[in-house]
């Protein structure tokens, strides 16, 4: 559904540790979905996406896992940087036949400490 | 490539004034572009979805009259907020999703532009 969320969740890990940011989408016919980075005052950066045919992708230092059975997304970043730290959104395309509208989660914020 | 640019960064106005804001992509042709709206610490929300050469798609609870949004080429829309109020303040943000054969379309966002009312 629409995200509302007000108060971000904050994952706070320290430099060089995995992070492992989830996310519940709600569509269950929902066939793409992307994983996007947003820094302070900027637009959101586009990272990783995945189709529902998969339930695992991998990028540079990211991996996207996807749970359709728990509708459940998760991105893990290994070796998490300082320049990690971000706003994280999924987002769920929810059209059908190929029709691009993407709803977005509440969000994650990224803290990564020295 | 897939690099979309806004235009202002950010922009501040009197009350009933009406500011336009511009979303281009800079290195593909976008058959589609969508406008966004995000309050601090908020998520985006979707306020419109454009269509080269056609009329936009708006989501419910978005005034038309008071977001107008024009999409005259493939790799430019604007979105004049008319008669802006101090609630209008907000961060904008727009979106392109290649021209692409088939398949499913990744959105490329826009740095987004600050609107502060007085």
């Amino acid at each position: 559904g629409e995200s509302v969320g007000l108060h971000l969740p904050t994952l706070s890990v320290q430099e060089g540790d995995n992070s492992i940011i989830n996310c519940a989408y709600s569509n269950s016919a929902s066939d793409y979905f992307i994983w996007y980075k947003q820094e302070s005052g900027k637009g959101p950066q586009f990272i990783i996406d995945i189709r529902s045919n998969m339930d695992k992708r991998q990028g540079q230092r990211v991996t996207v896992l996807l749970n359709k059975t728990v509708k459940h997304l998760s991105l893990q970043i290994a070796a998490t940087q300082p320049g990690d730290s971000a706003v994280y959104f999924c987002a769920e395309n929810m059209g059908s036949g190929g029709y691009n509208k993407l709803i977005f989660g509440a969000g994650t914020r990224l803290a990564v400490h020295p | 490539g897939a690099v979309v640019s806004q235009h202002p960064s950010w922009v501040i106005c009197k009350s009933g004034t009406s500011v336009k804001i511009e979303c281009r992509s800079l290195d593909f042709q976008a058959t589609t572009m969508f406008w966004y709206r995000q309050f601090p610490k908020q998520s985006l929300m979707l306020m419109a979805t454009s269509n080269e050469g056609s009329k936009a798609t708006y989501e419910q609870g978005v005034e038309k009259d008071k977001f107008l949004i024009n999409h005259a080429s493939l790799t430019l829309s604007t979105l004049t907020v008319t008669s802006a109020h101090p609630e209008d303040s907000s961060f904008y943000i727009c979106s392109a999703s290649p021209r692409l054969a088939g398949g499913l379309e990744t959105q490329y966002f826009g740095p987004g532009t600050r609107l502060l009312v007085l």
